[in-house]
């Protein structure tokens, strides 16, 4: 069975700070992937997704994602991390051919403070 | 404006009433979807639905039920809702095909007492 993990919880940083959120997938085929973001009080919203080509995919809002095939990893990373980031992170994973589903990861709260 | 609308956003019933939360979408989606979110579980799939008349149970289907008469609207209904279906529900769209992004609507907070 497909499954997505998030190992970070809860993340707190400062401004300005570096961020980095884990995502692993257990799947072992080709599989799209997709980070998006979830503001207090709204609905999710796509940051980034993966689905070919460049294993680096820029998003909105400064946000990149790597994709590391061999450790089934696609980490989120933003260089320089703002108090408006503060957010619910989500890793999610589709298999080309799966109908459509998503896979999503617990999820990694982030807040940045001032 | 392109959107995925729900309705209601925020409900509190009781154990036993049947209710029904709606999801509309203006895009022409073929895919639409139910996940509810609950703390430290991230998003689980309900039921989704490929195109009109064409639904199957995502990976937490039991007391839910949903239907897709047009390809619009696809509501989430609960026929006996239990304190454990307490949660905030997320209807989403996407067209058909494994690269396309779903589309989530605002969420409808359910509260059974």
């Amino acid at each position: 069975a497909q499954s997505v993990s998030q190992h970070n919880h809860h993340v707190i940083l400062s401004e300005a700070a570096s961020l980095e959120l884990g995502c692993n997938y257990s799947y072992g085929g080709t599989v799209n992937l997709f980070w998006y973001v979830q503001y207090p009080g709204q609905h999710l919203q796509l940051l980034l997704k993966y689905f070919s080509g460049d294993p680096l995919v820029k998003g909105i809002k400064g946000f990149e994602a790597e994709f590391i095939k061999s450790k089934f990893s696609f980490n989120l990373r933003k260089p320089s991390v703002q108090w408006s980031d503060t957010a619910e992170y989500f890793c999610a994973a589709k298999r080309p051919g799966g109908g459509n589903k998503l896979t999503f990861g617990t999820g990694t709260q982030l807040k940045v403070e001032l | 404006e392109a959107q995925v609308t729900q309705n209601p956003r925020y409900l509190i019933t009781v154990t036993g009433k049947k209710l029904t939360v709606t999801c509309s979408q203006n895009m022409n989606h073929e895919y639409m979807s139910w996940y509810r979110q609950d703390p430290g579980l991230g998003l689980r799939q309900i039921y989704y639905s490929m195109n009109v008349e064409v639904t199957d149970k995502g990976d937490v289907p039991e007391g839910y039920k949903v239907s897709r008469k047009e390809k619009r609207n696809f509501p989430l209904i609960l026929e006996s809702p239990s304190p454990n279906q307490t949660s905030l529900y997320f209807c989403a769209s996407s067209l058909a095909g494994g690269m396309n992004e779903q589309f989530f609507g605002p969420g409808t907070r359910l509260t059974v007492l």
